[in-house]
């Protein structure tokens, strides 16, 4: 069953506009962290922000931000003035039972000028 | 900082043989992952080592196997290569699981296996 669940397999935005991506997942673990990897063309993943699941205070990192919805099990990223190199698959990522990382299946965020 | 290093780059191999693939992790990290990552699809976990033990294996088959060396960094075995096996294989390191169950991991490039 899939447990790191991201519903949108692609989205776009325009330069400069404010875009969303969801993930949501299912852990039984107290305390941990969830992230956001981006992965552009060149292959290599790239953190982009992690969020500590005991601090209530959501994560931000410049444009990029996070809400996070501890009860509901959500965690979804905010790009902020999205710029052409944003452009990328994203992935989420939560522990599920004995595996420090599991991800999502991605979603493909294009810019448009 | 040196970040994790993933060889060969790319690697090409028939049916049947054999494939090594090497990382080595970030100075300081003690975990290494390894990750499956077939074209236009996400990443399946496929191995985590901490200091040198095999802590999880994902839903693989035996032939895949790897180990962990007193320096950290890691070998992946792929035997019997099928044609399903062509995919990236991403290695990612970080701190040990005794500081945190899952800490950020770190990845390397990856090395892109091609099975003809």
């Amino acid at each position: 069953a899939q447990t790191v669940t991201q519903s949108q397999p692609e989205m776009s935005v325009q330069e400069a506009e404010t875009v969303t991506l969801s993930c949501t997942y299912d852990t039984s673990e107290s305390d941990y962290y969830l992230f956001w990897y981006k992965q552009p063309p060149s292959r290599q993943m790239i953190l982009v922000i992690r969020q500590e699941a005991y601090k209530q205070q959501n994560a931000t990192e410049n444009r990029f931000s996070v809400n996070f919805q501890k009860a509901a099990k959500s965690f979804s990223l905010k790009i902020s003035d999205s710029q052409l190199g944003d452009a990328a698959m994203y992935f989420c990522a939560s522990p599920v039972g004995d595996t420090p990382l599991v991800f999502g299946k991605g979603t493909r965020l294009s810019v448009i000028a | 900082e040196a970040g994790v290093t993933q060889s060969p780059t790319h690697l090409i191999k028939t049916r049947g043989q054999q494939a090594t693939l090497r990382c080595s992790p970030i100075s300081g990290h003690t975990s290494v992952y390894w990750y499956q990552q077939a074209l236009g699809l996400g990443l399946q976990f496929l191995l985590w080592y901490d200091e040198g033990e095999e802590r999880n294996r994902g839903n693989f088959p035996p032939r895949f196997s790897g180990r962990q060396f007193p320096n950290y960094s890691s070998e992946l075995n792929v035997n019997a290569l099928e044609l399903e096996d062509s995919a990236l294989y991403l290695c990612a390191s970080s701190l040990g699981v005794l500081i945190q169950f899952n800490q950020p991991q770190h990845f390397g490039d990856g090395t892109r296996l091609s099975i003809l």
